[in-house]
């Protein structure tokens, strides 16, 4: 089976710009959750998907959004970048249909730097 | 706020030798717990999970939870120069997001 394939790998942007990445589960997973990596705050939650909906939401500010489609795979956008969101943003499947207590599989992640 | 703490390291341990690893959780309606391995420059990588009160073995791993304590814990035996990576507990709370702790550095000694 493949694993989570989070494209791109890397990304430079600038302050004020808008990003979008994108994270592809592993085959029959259907929740799709995404994490802000970065040395000081180590990993932070930012959302949960399942079935196109969000099921959880962490303290980000609103210029952090996503969505799940139809067939599981999510998108994470990022509005008016600010330098403190260079980060590795990783993406993780599980196959939890209630979320409790299936594993996450983690994606290489996305290196986003901000200028 | 619901909070993950380990111990923060970083751990040296010998060659052979058990490391030991803590983690404990503030959430007492945790359910599910898991261990997560991340070497440098690479993602999470699943190790272990464990979500009933006593000790579970896979090979060299062997995790401990004790709900009462609030505590989880991860031993490596005989340990090897590949296990030295940054070790992350993570927790899914009762309302179900799953918060990681900061990870402890552990390296192993040839």
């Amino acid at each position: 089976k493949a694993g989570v394939t989070q494209t791109p790998r890397y990304l430079i942007k600038t302050r004020g710009q808008q990003v979008t990445l994108s994270c592809s589960p592993i085959s029959g997973h259907r929740s799709v959750s995404w994490y802000q990596q970065t040395p000081g705050q180590g990993l932070q939650f930012l959302f949960e998907y399942f079935s196109e909906t969000q099921r959880n939401k962490g303290n980000f500010p609103g210029r952090f959004s996503g969505r799940q489609f139809s067939n599981s795979r999510s998108e994470m956008n990022v509005s008016t970048l600010e330098l403190g969101d260079s980060a590795l943003y990783l993406c993780a499947s599980s196959a939890g249909a209630t979320g409790g207590s299936s594993p996450l599989h983690f994606g290489n992640g996305t290196r986003l730097t901000v200028t | 706020q619901k909070e993950v703490e380990q111990n923060s390291g970083p751990l040296s341990v010998p060659e052979g030798a058990i490391a030991s690893l803590n983690c404990t959780y503030s959430d007492r309606g945790s359910q599910s717990f898991f261990w997560y391995r991340q070497y440098s420059g690479k993602s999470p990588e699943l190790i272990m999970f464990i979500y009933s009160n006593g000790d579970k073995e896979d090979g060299r791993f062997t995790a401990q939870l004790n709900k009462a304590s609030q505590y989880v814990s991860l031993l490596i035996r005989d340990s090897q120069p590949s296990d030295s990576a940054t070790y992350l507990c993570a927790v899914r709370d009762s309302d179900y997001k799953l918060s990681f702790g900061a990870g402890t550095t552990v390296t192993v000694r040839a």
